[in-house]
């Protein structure tokens, strides 16, 4: 069965770093998906991302932010300069249609990139 | 304004027997769906079962069910026969078809499993 893919599993990094976030979403999906989030804490959304495009974006997602598909196959989340704050699981995923679709569609989940921020 | 409510931050059941896990939901929207997701220590998201909002059976997927009670706002999640593998937590979530851009996360119910 096809899957997301994300790497790495785990990045460590010095605070003020840049970091880039790296993911494979389903071939034949469009929309992909940024979430992140806090140990401990609920999966927050970043950002939604179409047609080469960010199509919606929450308020985490600032100008310290940016993704990017820069092949037919990645898709990336880069942070610039991050912060202690930034630590979380960061999520992406992937689905197919671009109406969702309530009967047949569901987001799905790559296994996520823990970020440490030091 | 919060739109996935799970009251249970925690919940402990027996090995073998059956296990509730709520969630309340709050849209004005008539077409959304409503997921619940698995996550392990490990972290990864575990997609468990899905409702859709014009579906008038319960979904279920093995030992998963999903208790939807459309008039209450309230999709439940049930477990039978809980394993030990069930240890984790659990998160419902919910998508609007209008928008279909984003899962609105509760947050969550840890859910430990005693031998």
């Amino acid at each position: 069965e096809p899957e997301v893919t994300q790497t790495p599993s785990h990045q460590v990094t010095q605070m003020g770093q840049e970091v880039i976030l790296r993911c494979v979403p389903i071939s034949n999906h469009l929309y992909f998906y940024w979430y992140r989030q806090i140990l401990g804490q609920k999966v927050e959304f970043l950002v939604s991302f179409y047609n080469n495009e960010i199509s919606e974006k929450s308020e985490i997602f600032d100008d310290q932010f940016s993704v990017e598909r820069p092949d037919g196959s990645n898709f990336t989340l880069k942070i610039r300069s991050t912060k202690l704050e930034d630590s979380a699981m960061y999520f992406c995923a992937s689905r197919p249609w671009t109406r969702y679709n309530p009967s047949t569609d569901t987001q799905y989940f790559g296994p996520g990139t823990r970020l440490t921020v030091l | 304004a919060q739109k996935i409510t799970q009251t249970q931050p925690g919940m402990f059941v027996q090995e073998k027997e059956a296990v509730t896990l709520d969630c309340t939901y709050d849209t004005s929207d008539q077409s959304y769906g409503l997921f619940w997701y698995k996550q392990p220590s490990s972290g990864e998201m575990i997609f468990l079962i899905y409702q859709g909002s014009y579906d008038e059976q319960n979904a279920t997927e093995g030992r998963y069910s999903l208790n939807f009670q459309k008039a209450r706002k309230s999709a439940n999640l049930v477990i039978s026969a809980s394993q030990l593998g069930d240890s984790a937590m659990y998160f419902c979530a919910m998508i609007l078809s209008n928008t279909g851009n984003q899962f609105y996360f509760g947050t969550g119910t840890s859910l430990t499993v005693i031998p």
